[in-house]
Protein backbone atom coordinates (compact mmCIF):
# COMPACT_ATOMS: atom_id res chain seq x y z
CA UNK A 1 0.00 0.00 0.00
CA UNK A 2 1.01 3.54 -1.18
CA UNK A 3 2.31 5.59 1.81
CA UNK A 4 2.97 9.63 1.77
CA UNK A 5 5.08 11.03 4.14
CA UNK A 6 5.87 14.62 4.52
CA UNK A 7 8.40 16.44 6.22
CA UNK A 8 8.70 18.34 8.46
CA UNK A 9 5.24 18.69 9.75
CA UNK A 10 5.40 22.52 10.87
CA UNK A 11 7.70 25.11 9.50
CA UNK A 12 8.05 28.95 10.43
CA UNK A 13 10.54 31.32 8.50
CA UNK A 14 11.03 34.83 8.27
CA UNK A 15 9.86 36.53 5.28
CA UNK A 16 11.98 36.56 2.41
CA UNK A 17 13.51 33.10 2.99
CA UNK A 18 13.37 30.54 -0.05
CA UNK A 19 12.30 26.97 1.77
CA UNK A 20 12.40 23.82 0.23
CA UNK A 21 9.28 21.39 1.23
CA UNK A 22 9.82 17.85 1.43
CA UNK A 23 7.29 14.50 0.20
CA UNK A 24 8.40 10.88 -0.07
CA UNK A 25 6.55 8.19 -1.12
CA UNK A 26 7.28 4.34 -0.69
CA UNK A 27 5.91 3.10 -3.97
CA UNK A 28 7.72 4.51 -7.02
CA UNK A 29 4.86 2.92 -9.61
CA UNK A 30 3.10 6.18 -9.74
CA UNK A 31 1.81 7.82 -12.61
CA UNK A 32 1.82 11.87 -11.31
CA UNK A 33 2.19 13.77 -8.26
CA UNK A 34 0.72 16.73 -7.02
CA UNK A 35 1.08 19.58 -5.18
CA UNK A 36 -2.10 21.22 -3.04
CA UNK A 37 -2.32 24.20 -0.86
CA UNK A 38 -4.73 24.16 2.05
CA UNK A 39 -5.47 27.73 3.88
CA UNK A 40 -7.43 26.82 7.19
CA UNK A 41 -10.53 25.84 7.18
CA UNK A 42 -10.90 25.33 3.27
CA UNK A 43 -10.43 23.33 0.24
CA UNK A 44 -7.69 22.26 -1.34
CA UNK A 45 -5.97 23.98 -4.35
CA UNK A 46 -3.88 22.26 -7.10
CA UNK A 47 -0.26 24.02 -7.19
CA UNK A 48 1.86 22.18 -9.73
CA UNK A 49 1.25 18.82 -10.90
CA UNK A 50 4.11 16.48 -12.20
CA UNK A 51 3.82 13.45 -14.96
CA UNK A 52 6.39 10.37 -13.93
CA UNK A 53 8.18 11.43 -17.11
CA UNK A 54 9.12 15.10 -15.86
CA UNK A 55 11.72 15.92 -13.46
CA UNK A 56 10.06 19.43 -12.50
CA UNK A 57 7.46 22.02 -12.96
CA UNK A 58 7.77 25.69 -12.19
CA UNK A 59 4.93 28.10 -11.30
CA UNK A 60 6.15 31.41 -10.59
CA UNK A 61 8.19 31.90 -7.32
CA UNK A 62 7.08 27.67 -7.11
CA UNK A 63 9.40 25.31 -8.42
CA UNK A 64 8.38 21.33 -8.09
CA UNK A 65 10.99 18.48 -8.58
CA UNK A 66 10.27 14.63 -8.74
CA UNK A 67 12.72 11.70 -8.48
CA UNK A 68 10.51 8.60 -9.14
CA UNK A 69 13.50 6.07 -8.44
CA UNK A 70 14.01 7.50 -5.03
CA UNK A 71 10.51 7.82 -3.78
CA UNK A 72 10.60 11.92 -3.44
CA UNK A 73 9.55 15.39 -4.65
CA UNK A 74 10.45 18.73 -3.08
CA UNK A 75 8.73 21.81 -3.82
CA UNK A 76 10.64 24.71 -3.57
CA UNK A 77 9.30 28.19 -2.78
CA UNK A 78 11.67 31.33 -3.30
CA UNK A 79 11.55 34.83 -1.63
CA UNK A 80 8.76 33.71 0.61
CA UNK A 81 5.86 36.19 1.70
CA UNK A 82 3.37 36.35 4.70
CA UNK A 83 0.67 35.19 1.98
CA UNK A 84 1.96 31.85 1.13
CA UNK A 85 1.39 30.69 5.30
CA UNK A 86 -1.13 28.32 4.74
CA UNK A 87 -0.59 23.88 4.48
CA UNK A 88 0.97 21.95 1.42
CA UNK A 89 -0.08 18.66 0.92
CA UNK A 90 1.45 16.38 -2.25
CA UNK A 91 -0.10 13.44 -3.06
CA UNK A 92 0.79 10.90 -5.60
CA UNK A 93 -1.51 8.78 -8.49
CA UNK A 94 -1.27 5.24 -9.08
CA UNK A 95 0.34 3.73 -12.18
CA UNK A 96 -2.36 0.97 -12.16
CA UNK A 97 -4.81 0.42 -10.71
CA UNK A 98 -7.37 2.37 -8.34
CA UNK A 99 -8.00 5.97 -10.14
CA UNK A 100 -6.95 7.51 -6.67
CA UNK A 101 -4.76 9.69 -5.04
CA UNK A 102 -3.09 9.02 -1.64
CA UNK A 103 -2.03 11.92 0.04
CA UNK A 104 0.63 12.76 2.74
CA UNK A 105 -0.29 14.59 5.93
CA UNK A 106 0.81 18.21 5.02
CA UNK A 107 3.60 20.84 5.86
CA UNK A 108 1.76 23.71 7.71
CA UNK A 109 4.23 26.83 7.24
CA UNK A 110 4.12 30.06 8.32
CA UNK A 111 6.08 32.94 6.94
CA UNK A 112 6.93 35.77 9.29
CA UNK A 113 6.66 39.25 8.35
CA UNK B 1 -12.11 27.98 -13.72
CA UNK B 2 -13.43 24.71 -12.91
CA UNK B 3 -16.04 24.87 -9.98
CA UNK B 4 -16.95 22.43 -7.51
CA UNK B 5 -19.59 23.28 -5.49
CA UNK B 6 -19.98 21.53 -1.97
CA UNK B 7 -24.18 22.69 -1.02
CA UNK B 8 -23.03 23.18 2.93
CA UNK B 9 -20.08 25.02 4.63
CA UNK B 10 -21.38 23.61 8.20
CA UNK B 11 -23.33 21.07 9.45
CA UNK B 12 -24.63 20.16 12.75
CA UNK B 13 -26.47 16.57 12.85
CA UNK B 14 -27.32 14.53 15.90
CA UNK B 15 -26.44 10.85 15.84
CA UNK B 16 -28.33 8.26 14.04
CA UNK B 17 -29.83 11.02 11.51
CA UNK B 18 -29.35 9.98 7.67
CA UNK B 19 -27.15 12.72 6.13
CA UNK B 20 -26.75 13.75 2.99
CA UNK B 21 -23.31 15.72 1.51
CA UNK B 22 -23.95 16.77 -2.15
CA UNK B 23 -21.13 18.00 -4.56
CA UNK B 24 -21.56 19.36 -8.03
CA UNK B 25 -18.83 20.06 -10.62
CA UNK B 26 -19.22 21.93 -13.60
CA UNK B 27 -16.62 20.77 -16.00
CA UNK B 28 -18.15 17.53 -17.11
CA UNK B 29 -15.63 15.83 -14.83
CA UNK B 30 -15.78 12.24 -15.17
CA UNK B 31 -13.81 11.13 -11.78
CA UNK B 32 -15.20 12.58 -8.71
CA UNK B 33 -14.09 11.56 -5.23
CA UNK B 34 -14.78 12.12 -1.64
CA UNK B 35 -12.41 12.73 1.33
CA UNK B 36 -12.41 13.47 5.07
CA UNK B 37 -9.82 15.44 6.64
CA UNK B 38 -8.82 14.74 10.48
CA UNK B 39 -6.07 15.97 12.00
CA UNK B 40 -3.35 13.60 12.42
CA UNK B 41 -4.94 11.51 9.70
CA UNK B 42 -4.42 13.64 6.67
CA UNK B 43 -7.06 13.10 3.89
CA UNK B 44 -8.64 9.59 3.42
CA UNK B 45 -10.40 8.32 0.73
CA UNK B 46 -14.03 7.00 1.02
CA UNK B 47 -15.69 6.72 -2.11
CA UNK B 48 -15.01 8.13 -5.95
CA UNK B 49 -17.13 7.05 -8.67
CA UNK B 50 -15.62 7.46 -12.86
CA UNK B 51 -18.91 7.41 -14.38
CA UNK B 52 -22.63 8.33 -14.24
CA UNK B 53 -24.19 5.25 -11.67
CA UNK B 54 -20.48 3.60 -11.31
CA UNK B 55 -18.94 3.97 -8.08
CA UNK B 56 -15.72 2.48 -6.18
CA UNK B 57 -15.23 1.79 -2.19
CA UNK B 58 -11.89 3.77 -1.00
CA UNK B 59 -9.98 2.91 1.97
CA UNK B 60 -12.99 4.10 4.78
CA UNK B 61 -16.11 3.63 2.81
CA UNK B 62 -17.87 1.79 6.63
CA UNK B 63 -20.89 3.71 7.66
CA UNK B 64 -20.89 5.56 3.92
CA UNK B 65 -22.88 5.47 0.76
CA UNK B 66 -22.59 6.96 -2.40
CA UNK B 67 -24.91 8.58 -5.11
CA UNK B 68 -24.11 9.40 -8.64
CA UNK B 69 -27.01 9.62 -10.77
CA UNK B 70 -26.13 12.50 -13.30
CA UNK B 71 -22.39 13.33 -14.56
CA UNK B 72 -22.19 16.25 -12.60
CA UNK B 73 -23.63 15.45 -9.16
CA UNK B 74 -21.86 13.60 -6.45
CA UNK B 75 -23.64 12.72 -3.05
CA UNK B 76 -22.46 10.96 0.47
CA UNK B 77 -25.11 9.84 2.43
CA UNK B 78 -24.48 8.86 6.36
CA UNK B 79 -26.77 6.10 6.55
CA UNK B 80 -27.08 6.60 10.20
CA UNK B 81 -24.79 8.98 11.89
CA UNK B 82 -21.94 8.53 14.25
CA UNK B 83 -19.89 10.85 16.35
CA UNK B 84 -16.87 9.50 14.57
CA UNK B 85 -18.04 10.59 11.27
CA UNK B 86 -18.00 14.13 12.86
CA UNK B 87 -15.16 15.16 10.21
CA UNK B 88 -14.12 17.53 6.91
CA UNK B 89 -15.78 16.42 4.03
CA UNK B 90 -13.93 17.32 0.85
CA UNK B 91 -15.68 16.87 -2.46
CA UNK B 92 -13.15 16.76 -5.66
CA UNK B 93 -13.32 16.04 -9.46
CA UNK B 94 -11.14 15.42 -12.34
CA UNK B 95 -10.81 15.24 -15.90
CA UNK B 96 -9.95 12.24 -17.35
CA UNK B 97 -11.78 8.85 -16.57
CA UNK B 98 -8.73 6.63 -17.66
CA UNK B 99 -5.76 8.37 -16.08
CA UNK B 100 -5.29 10.92 -13.24
CA UNK B 101 -5.33 15.05 -14.44
CA UNK B 102 -5.41 17.83 -12.17
CA UNK B 103 -7.73 17.06 -8.89
CA UNK B 104 -10.14 19.87 -8.26
CA UNK B 105 -11.81 19.89 -4.69
CA UNK B 106 -14.50 22.07 -3.22
CA UNK B 107 -14.66 24.49 0.15
CA UNK B 108 -15.47 21.21 2.48
CA UNK B 109 -18.30 20.74 4.61
CA UNK B 110 -17.50 20.92 8.54
CA UNK B 111 -19.89 18.07 9.36
CA UNK B 112 -20.14 17.86 13.61
CA UNK B 113 -22.66 14.78 14.63
CA UNK B 114 -23.40 15.14 18.40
Amino acid sequence: KQEVTQIPAALSVPEGENLVLNCSFTDSAIYNLQWFRQDPGKGLTSLLLIQSSQREQTSGRLNASLDKSSGRSTLYIAASQPGDSATYLCAVSPDTGRRALTFGSGTRLQVQP
Amino acid sequence: DVKVTQSSRYLVKRTGEKVFLECVQDMDHENMFWYRQDPGLGLRLIYFSYDVKMKEKGDIPEGYSVSREKKERFSLILESASTNQTSMYLCASSLLSTRHEKLFFGSGTQLSVL
